[in-house]
């Protein structure tokens, strides 16, 4: 069965500094792997994903993330962050023989001034 | 292109009322999703249609949520009788392919007094 994991309920990250938002997943097969955020009040808005090829893709608002077979993750990353990066990011994971998503829990970013 | 489009934006119901939701998801896409999201949760898959025919709805509670998915477009989510814990965020999601990620609607928040 599918699952994905965020271990950190919160991250909390000065403005300008790197962040990292971490995920780990579990499928069978090759994984379709996803971010999606989710500003107060808002629907979740697609981020970037990973499908097959370079293990680093980019996204939108300047996010990536890296794709590690081996440690089966998936993290996401901003190499400088913003005070409008504060929100809800979850990961998801499909597997490619279908179409069922699998959410994390969540993980809430704090970006302070 | 138009979003997924999701209505009511809000409901408010005593239990052992009926409540439903309406979604019209983005044109052309054929796969349609319903989750519910608990507050601080990720969502969770309620059912996931292909064109008109419901191809996962293990997690949907049958004995008192219904969806459809008429001619394929739009799709509308019943709860009857409503309880205290399906007081939650319902939304739709619809996706063009597997190798794309969801697009969701701005949800409908279900409270259940």
């Amino acid at each position: 069965a599918q699952s994905v994991a965020q271990p950190e309920d919160q991250v909390n990250v000065a403005e300008g500094n790197p962040l990292t938002v971490k995920c780990t997943y579990s499928v069978s097969g090759n994984p379709y792997l996803f971010w999606y955020v989710q500003y107060p009040n808002r629907g979740l808005q697609f981020l970037l994903k990973y499908i097959t090829g370079d293990n680093l893709v980019k996204g939108s608002y300047g996010f990536e993330a890296e794709f590690n077979k081996s440690q089966t993750s998936f993290h996401l990353k901003k190499p400088s962050a913003l005070v409008s990066d504060s929100a809800l990011y979850f990961c998801a994971v499909r597997d490619n023989g279908g179409f069922k998503t699998i959410f994390g829990a969540g993980t809430r970013l704090f970006v302070k001034a | 292109e138009a979003g997924v489009v999701q209505s009511p934006r809000y409901k408010i119901i005593e239990k052992k009322q009926p409540v439903a939701f309406w979604c019209n998801p983005i044109s052309g896409h054929n796969t349609l999703y319903w989750y519910r999201q608990n507050l601080g949760q990720g969502p969770e898959l309620l059912i996931r249609y292909e064109n008109e025919e419901a191809v996962d709805d293990s997690q949907l509670p049958k004995d008192r949520f219904s969806a459809e998915r008429l001619k394929g477009v739009d799709s509308t989510l019943k709860i009857q009788p409503a309880e205290l814990g399906d007081s939650a965020v319902y939304l739709c999601a619809s996706s063009p392919g597997a190798d794309r990620g969801l697009f969701f609607g701005s949800g409908t928040q279900l409270s259940v007094l």
